[in-house]
Parts: structure tokens; C-alpha cells; sequence
């Protein structure tokens, strides 16, 4: 696909049960990101992927979240055991790091998220 | 990581030109600006980055003055349509994540 596509769109879930979203990013992008997105607040960075390096779990609010991803393909987040506070669109993008040294010229390129609701 | 700092929110007419300025005191020699545009129920799409003086796209137009602690985004003759929340961010080392502020929220009125 020409962009970096998101599944589910919308998942509504009860309070307790796990949840898993996936992101596709565009092929070749070596770095990923997840954010998650309150209603009317700004991103709020969650976890980043580059390589094959370890990733940058920094922003992980708790260790009910934790994403993986495959090479420098899909990534999946899952939230176990979700919380009403977790309700929020999570927004993955992508983007290929270019640059030298220490210099980036990084443009990401966001898919349209998944609306997560908790009942 | 330099922090960048941009007015939370701005209201303007629809066919004016609007500037909105970031600052970032501690830009790194290399650093690049970026500044991406998010409509509501959308993630936030890249619209136009620079490194110094002045850069122009189909979009917009990106000032940067000589010492590079600031930068404007300039929107010229705006529409309803560019009502959206507006994300500078300057451009990280390698290893380092990207942190977005709260950007500015920009009202576009008839």
C-alpha cells in the first residue's frame, strides 16, 4: 500500500479485556512510532522503533502496554487488562531516517489510527 | 532535544495571511524544522521543512532568520478548510524519539 494503514479503524472493548491494534507501515521505512491521542489533547509518544535496534519503550504509561514489531515491518500494540482512562485513538506512523551522522531529515508519515473505546 | 514553544491557539479570517511562529532556543547546529498539520479525527500529516532562510511548497512558506531560534509558518489566504491544529518540532539525533508539543490550534472564521 502507498501508506501506513491501521486496523482496526474503531474497536469498542470492555473494561478488563485485552486489545491488539496493528500497523502496517510503508515499505522500507525503517523507523515506527505509536502515539496516543486523548480527545481535544496533543500526541502523547508511547514507543519507537528503528532497525534493529532495541526499541525506546520510554513512554509506555504501564506495563499493561507493549508493542512488538517484525523486522522492519507490522507492529502491534497490545493493552492487556484495559482501563476506561485508556480510551483514545492511537496513531502509528512511519519513516524512513535519512541524513548523516547524527543529522536527521525525517519526515513521518501517520496512519489514521484506531479509535479505542473502553466500556 | 531542542524544545520548541508556538501560541496554543489563533482565530483568523478566511483570505488572510497567517504566521505562526515557534521558537526553539536550543536548535542544534544541524537540526532541521518541521511542521505538521492535523484535522480532527485524522493523524498529523507533514507539510513543510527547512533548515534555514526560506522555503515555500504548494502549501505553505517556512521563515527562518539567520540564528534559527525561531521560525514561521506561513499560511497565505486561508479557507475554512485550514482550520487545524498546527505541530512544530525540530529535527532529533538519530537515536532520539520524536516528541510533538501541543502545537497550536488555529480557527479559520467566514
Amino acid at each position: 500500500g502507498a501508506g501506513v494503514s491501521q486496523s482496526p479503524s474503531n474497536k469498542v472493548t470492555e473494561k478488563g479485556k485485552d486489545v491488539e491494534l496493528r500497523c502496517d507501515p510503508i515499505s522500507g521505512h525503517t523507523a515506527l512510532y505509536w502515539y496516543r491521542q486523548r480527545l481535544g489533547q496533543g500526541l502523547e509518544f508511547l514507543i519507537y522503533f528503528q532497525g534493529n535496534s532495541a526499541p525506546d519503550k520510554s513512554g509506555l504509561p504501564s506495563d499493561r502496554f507493549s508493542a512488538e514489531r517484525t523486522g522492519e515491518s507490522v507492529s502491534t500494540l497490545t493493552i492487556q487488562r484495559t482501563q476506561q482512562e485508556d480510551s483514545a485513538v492511537y496513531l502509528c506512523a512511519s519513516s524512513l531516517v535519512a541524513g548523516q551522522g547524527t543529522q536527521v531529515d525525517e519526515k513521518l508519515f501517520f496512519g489514521s489510527g484506531t479509535q479505542l473505546s473502553v466500556l | 532535544l531542542a524544545k520548541t514553544t508556538q501560541p496554543i491557539s489563533m482565530d483568523s479570517y478566511e483570505g488572510q495571511e497567517v504566521n505562526i511562529t515557534c521558537s526553539h532556543n536550543n536548535i542544534a547546529t544541524n537540526d532541521y524544522i518541521t511542521w505538521y498539520q492535523q484535522f480532527p479525527s485524522q493523524g498529523p500529516r507533514f507539510i513543510i521543512q527547512g533548515y534555514k532562510t526560506k522555503v515555500t511548497n504548494e502549501v505553505a512558506s517556512l521563515f527562518i532568520p539567520a540564528d534559527r531560534k525561531s521560525s514561521t509558518l506561513s499560511l497565505p489566504r486561508v479557507s475554512l478548510s485550514d482550520t487545524a491544529v498546527y505541530y512544530c518540532l525540530v529535527a532529533r539525533r538519530r537515536d532520539d524519539k520524536i516528541i510533538f508539543g501541543k502545537g497550536t490550534r488555529l480557527h479559520i472564521l467566514p
